[in-house]
């Protein structure tokens, strides 16, 4: 089966450049995250969804940050204008809804490596 | 204070020793807990769920301490393999589908 795809999975951009991030989930999963990782921060939720719909972005930095998921197997996390202090690894995760039985387990894809000169 | 708290090591520690991390967490609404690995530049996988009662998978054993915000971390017998970071992770009810992630705790077993 396939994991979470993470495209891309390096990307070198400078100041002020446009830059999107894309995640196909687990066929199947109804949750979304995603997920920006520094040394500093650690790993930090910026946004979920359930079901296509956006839940909870209160750790969306700043209106520079946007987050779409158009159909139950694509999402987006858009960076515009990007700065040097977006540079992190970005991790979309799946998972499934059903917290009831509580097994906690977060799909990862591979992460996007962002550099912002 | 960080919701979710860990020293970060590393902890240098020869193969076959037995090593325990600590992870306080500053919710008492907290409800599930959980030990995630993460090797180096590589994606964080789930290790194991911590129970109220404590339990156990192979050489690694988890516990928790609701009263003073506590989750441990044991792993007995340690291998090269083990080299990576763990990363405490707590949900709470009505936090939605939210876990938060400690900053982990580096491991490095040597020969």
């Amino acid at each position: 089966d396939a994991g979470v795809i993470q495209s891309p999975r390096h990307e070198v951009t400078e100041m002020g450049q446009e830059v999107t991030l894309r995640c196909k989930p687990i066929s199947g999963h109804d949750y979304l995250f995603w997920y920006r990782q520094t040394m500093m921060r650690g790993l930090e939720l910026l946004i979920y969804f359930n079901n296509n719909v956006p839940i909870d972005d209160s750790g969306m930095p700043e209106d520079r940050f946007s987050a779409k998921m158009p159909n139950a197997s694509f999402s987006t996390l858009k960076i515009q204008p990007s700065e040097p202090r977006d540079s992190a690894v970005y991790f979309c995760a799946s998972s499934l809804a059903n917290w009831a039985s509580n097994t906690g387990e977060l799909f990862f894809g591979e992460g996007s490596r962002l550099t912002v000169l | 204070r960080k919701e979710v708290e860990q020293d970060p090591g590393p902890f240098n520690v020869p193969e076959g020793a037995t090593v325990a991390f600590n992870c306080t967490y500053s919710n008492s609404a907290s409800q599930s807990f959980f030990w995630y690995r993460q090797d180096c530049r590589k994606e964080p996988k789930l290790l194991m769920s911590v129970y109220s009662s404590g339990n156990e998978d192979g050489r690694f054993t988890a516990q928790l301490n609701r009263a003073s915000q506590y989750i441990s971390l044991l792993i007995r017998d340690s291998k090269l393999s083990d080299s990576a970071t763990y990363l405490c992770v707590v949900n709470r009810w009505g936090g939605g589908n939210k876990l938060t992630f400690g900053t982990g705790t580096q491991l490095k077993v040597e020969l």
